[in-house]
């Protein structure tokens, strides 16, 4: 079964320095997504991306923090300056559709990136 | 604004027995709901979803949630616990397809 894959699995940063989470999504598809989740809180959205740019951003994914897609597999998440609360798992998900064409969008995600800033 | 409330952080059930995990909603138009779980080291696999067909919605392991307007729920059941359950569970809701608003979660751990 296609799945995402995201790597690290864990990386110990040291505050202010930059991090790099990279995310391979489902071959196929178009729409691409970053959440988070810091230890013993909600799942929270990040941003979404498609067709090269950022669909839809949360106020958490202030200028610290950017998303690319710097060839046709890898989608990444750059914090450009971590901070302590930075700290938390990130996921990555994908989806083959888009509120244009479904609101019953399912999104498959990986396993995640746990991010520790020190 | 949508969100989603999920009662009880750490459920603990005896092998076989019945599964309860609550999710509670709000949302200002008809929801799409959504039960993802986490085994260990993997990502968030989806369980079953809601999509204003029927109100039950079966899922992949024996799991099944009934949407019921009246109360804004959508509690995940399983009839038979099985060990193979333990896991985290999260409860999501969306309107619009693209920003997905997740629980805090529910821990489940099964007792043999």
């Amino acid at each position: 079964e296609p799945e995402v894959t995201q790597t690290p699995s864990h990386q110990v940063t040291q505050m202010g320095q930059e991090v790099i989470l990279r995310c391979v999504p489902i071959s196929n598809h178009l729409y691409f997504y970053w959440y988070r989740q810091i230890l013993g809180q909600k799942v929270e959205f990040l941003v979404s991306f498609y067709n090269n740019e950022i669909s839809e951003k949360s106020e958490i994914f202030d200028d610290q923090f950017s998303v690319e897609r710097p060839d046709g597999s890898n989608f990444t998440l750059k914090i450009r300056s971590t901070k302590l609360e930075d700290s938390a798992m990130y996921f990555c998900a994908s989806s083959s559709l888009g509120t244009a064409f479904s609101g019953a969008n399912v999104l498959t995600f990986g396993a995640g990136s746990r991010l520790t800033v020190l | 604004a949508q969100s989603v409330t999920q009662l009880g952080s750490h459920v603990s059930v005896s092998e076989g027995a019945l599964v309860l995990l609550r999710c509670n909603y709000s949302s200002s138009v008809p929801p799409y709901l959504f039960w993802y779980v986490q085994y260990p080291n993997q990502g968030l696999q989806l369980l079953l979803k809601y999509t204003s067909a029927a109100t039950l919605v079966k899922g992949i392991n024996g799991f099944e949630a009934e949407f019921k307007k009246s109360e804004t729920s959508f509690h995940l059941t399983k009839p038979s616990a099985h060990m193979s359950d333990a896991a985290e569970y999260f409860c999501a809701v969306s309107e619009a397809g693209n920003q997905f608003y997740f629980g805090t979660g529910t821990s489940l751990t099964v007792i043999p």
